[in-house]
């Protein structure tokens, strides 16, 4: 079984809307999580960082649930600009884990 | 400003020859790790290190060797053992500490002619 598991898409949705993004892992012990956005054949970029009471950076909204070992990113508005690929990554005990990444497109 | 830096940002590597890709970061992070990323996949862990002069083997370290003489360096050689070397090379920085986040560098485009 995978550390990190995410649903690839692609995800194509016209601006304007509002889409969201689910991630699993499986190590209990994982201590943090985060976000991070990737564009073609350039570096991941964090997004933001993922705490247990949620939290919201304009229109990107994060949730953890712990019990359910779950992660989810939700983008409301969806701008052009949003167009990339989303990567669920996961921290136990200073060893990094990621998802394969879910490709959004946001279409005019 | 601090940041990480990969060079060379596209590397052509001839069969049965060796490359080093090089990775220097002044964030003063005590922890580096190299990944690969191939069209389509996620990154998997090549090497990392969380203390200078040491370091451990990842998911895919065959092929692959490093150094860590200084903390700010961590170069990675890309060995003619490693059959299949093409991919994007992602070198990343954190504190080490619990909790931190990861810091990359913007990747080395290794193509074999």
């Amino acid at each position: 079984r995978k550390e990190v598991e995410q649903d690839p898409g692609p995800f194509n949705v016209p601006e304007g809307a509002t889409v969201a993004f689910n991630c699993t892992y499986s190590n209990s012990a994982s201590q943090s999580f985060f976000w991070y956005r990737q564009d073609c054949r350039k570096e991941p970029k964090l997004l933001m960082s993922v705490y247990s009471s949620g939290n919201e950076d304009g229109r990107f909204t994060a949730q953890l649930n712990r019990a359910s070992q779950y992660i989810s990113l939700l983008i409301r508005d969806s701008k052009l600009s949003d167009s990339a690929t989303y990567l669920c990554v996961v921290n136990a005990r200073n060893q990094f884990y990621f998802g394969t990444g879910t490709s959004l497109t946001v279409i005019p | 400003d601090g940041g990480i830096t990969q060079s060379p940002k596209y590397l052509f590597r001839k069969e049965g020859q060796n490359v080093t890709l090089s990775c220097e970061q002044n964030l003063n992070h005590d922890a580096m790790y190299w990944y690969r990323q191939d069209p389509g996949q996620g990154l998997r862990l090549i090497y990392y290190s969380q203390i200078v002069n040491d370091f451990q083997k990842g998911d895919i370290a065959e092929g692959y060797s490093v150094s860590r003489e200084k903390k700010e360096s961590f170069p990675l050689t890309v060995t003619s053992a490693q059959k299949n070397p093409t991919a994007f090379y992602l070198c990343a920085s954190s504190l080490g500490r619990d909790f931190e986040k990861l810091f990359f560098g913007s990747g080395t485009q290794l193509s074999v002619l």
